[in-house]
């Protein structure tokens, strides 16, 4: 599976957008991008994931290059609750799903 | 419908006694996957079951640890005689299919005294 880059970590205000990018430049044609979060020290959380397009749903954007060798996770409206250890995982299956270090997000008031 | 539900929440062992963590995934999911996370560290996944089946154990101990995923009732997790570095948290997580997002549990954590 490729490996993927992310900023180690980030802050946002509350009420404002946060924009994770995660670098995947060995991607392979057939691999999805996932995003996961770990809220404290609770299980993780499945968010979104995406091949080609674009996706919404109602926790946040997934926005992937044309190229595919990045992409950006946005939350729209961060709150509080936001704050977490967000991973960006590449994988063909997801038999194994390999989880990096992630980006520690900081929502502050 | 419930989510992928473990127990127990807590689990203090001594050293050398053995630890068993059940894990029952969602309604209508056939594939679960164990996670362990030590203390201030990142997750390492340990295998991939689907009903009666292991998959992938790549990530397991090659002693001590086994898993299991019976035609009926929750995925087990055994650690035969316990030591201090088994302490951490073992999340369990299950799909309906190997595209779908994984849905995880509160995990166990595990504690050996």
């Amino acid at each position: 599976d490729a490996k993927t880059t992310q900023p180690t970590s980030m802050d946002c205000a509350e009420g404002r957008a946060a924009n994770l990018p995660c670098n995947h430049s060995t991607i392979s044609g057939n691999e999805y991008v996932y995003w996961y979060r770990q809220i404290h020290s609770q299980g993780p959380q499945y968010i979104i994931h995406g091949l080609k397009n674009n996706e919404t749903n109602e926790m946040a954007s997934l926005i992937i290059t044309e190229d595919r060798k990045s992409s950006t996770l946005i939350l729209p409206h961060a709150t509080l609750r936001d704050t977490a250890v967000y991973y960006c995982i590449v994988s063909y299956d997801t038999d194994k799903l390999i989880f990096g270090t992630g980006t520690r997000l900081q929502v502050f008031p | 419908n419930a989510g992928v539900m473990q127990n127990p929440r807590h689990l203090v062992r001594r050293r050398g006694q053995e630890a068993r963590l059940r894990c029952s995934p969602m309604k209508g999911h056939s594939h679960v996957y164990w996670y362990r996370q030590l203390p201030e560290e990142g997750l390492k996944f340990m295998v991939y079951l689907q009903k009666e089946n292991i998959i992938d154990e790549s990530g397991m101990p090659k002693e001590r640890f086994s898993a299991e995923f019976p035609k009926e009732g929750p995925s087990i997790l055994r650690i035969q005689q316990v030591v201090r570095g088994d302490s951490a948290a073992y999340f369990c997580a299950s799909s309906r299919d190997t595209r779908d997002g994984y849905t995880f549990g509160s995990g166990t954590r595990l504690t050996v005294v």
